[in-house]
């Protein structure tokens, strides 16, 4: 089956315009999960989603960055006013939730590389 | 917060021999997972194994094995029989059993490269 994918691939933008990333996850997936790669760091949340509401916003570093999630599926990240500091790679995961005995597997996408200009 | 601390941001291996990848974490949970992963240059992460913090027994897969030392906090990845499709970037991570949020906290990976 498919699996989670993202577009665009690729994104150039200049400083202080907005950018749309969107994120499909696999069909079923209750959880989805936005996390930023930044040059040379580990990856980083942002924040997570189970079905349509947001539980977790804990990791959006400033409140130019926000999502959303509609039908239970698709997942948008928003960047407004975009600057230098948000050049990164931005991946989106998902998973059906399991139980604590047991942990289920997150499926990565192939994420979107952002360059703000 | 938890944190997870991989030291060797770069190793390299001879093809077919056998290297140890580092990683320590900090949490104060007595249940959690950890979890090893691989990002080839396609950028898609690929989970390699997983070890559950109740279980003493070091998880296997295959040519990749985990050395989990609960009270000295370490988790270290060993990956033997090297191949060239081994190369790539290794991030530890760390997840709280607390049902509910899977997040997971990364560290700042480690880059193998195989020698042919």
């Amino acid at each position: 089956g498919a699996g989670v994918s993202q577009s665009p691939s690729n994104k150039v933008t200049e400083k202080g315009k907005d950018v749309e990333l969107r994120c499909d996850p696999i069909s079923g997936h209750t959880a989805l999960y936005w996390y930023r790669q930044s040059l040379g760091q580990g990856l980083e949340f942002l924040i997570y989603f189970q079905g349509n509401s947001a539980p977790d916003k804990s990791g959006l570093p400033s409140d130019r960055f926000s999502a959303e999630r509609t039908g239970g599926s698709v997942s948008t990240l928003t960047i407004q006013r975009t600057q230098q500091e948000d050049s990164a790679v931005y991946l989106c995961a998902s998973t059906i939730l399991g139980s604590l005995a047991a942990p289920t597997e997150q499926f990565f996408g192939p994420g979107t590389r952002l360059t703000v200009l | 917060a938890q944190t997870v601390t991989q030291s060797q941001p770069e190793m390299s291996v001879q093809e077919a021999e056998t290297v140890t990848l580092s990683c320590t974490y900090d949490t104060s949970e007595s249940d959690y997972y950890l979890f090893w992963y691989k990002q080839p240059p396609s950028r898609q992460m690929i989970l390699v194994i997983r070890q559950e913090a109740y279980k003493q027994q070091n998880a296997t897969e295959n040519r990749f094995s985990v050395n989990f030392q609960k009270a000295a906090k370490s988790f270290s990845l060993k990956i033997s029989d090297s191949q060239l499709g081994d190369a790539a970037m290794y991030f530890c991570a760390y997840r709280s059993a607390n049902f509910g949020n899977e997040k997971l906290t990364f560290g700042t990976g480690t880059r193998l490269t195989i020698i042919p």
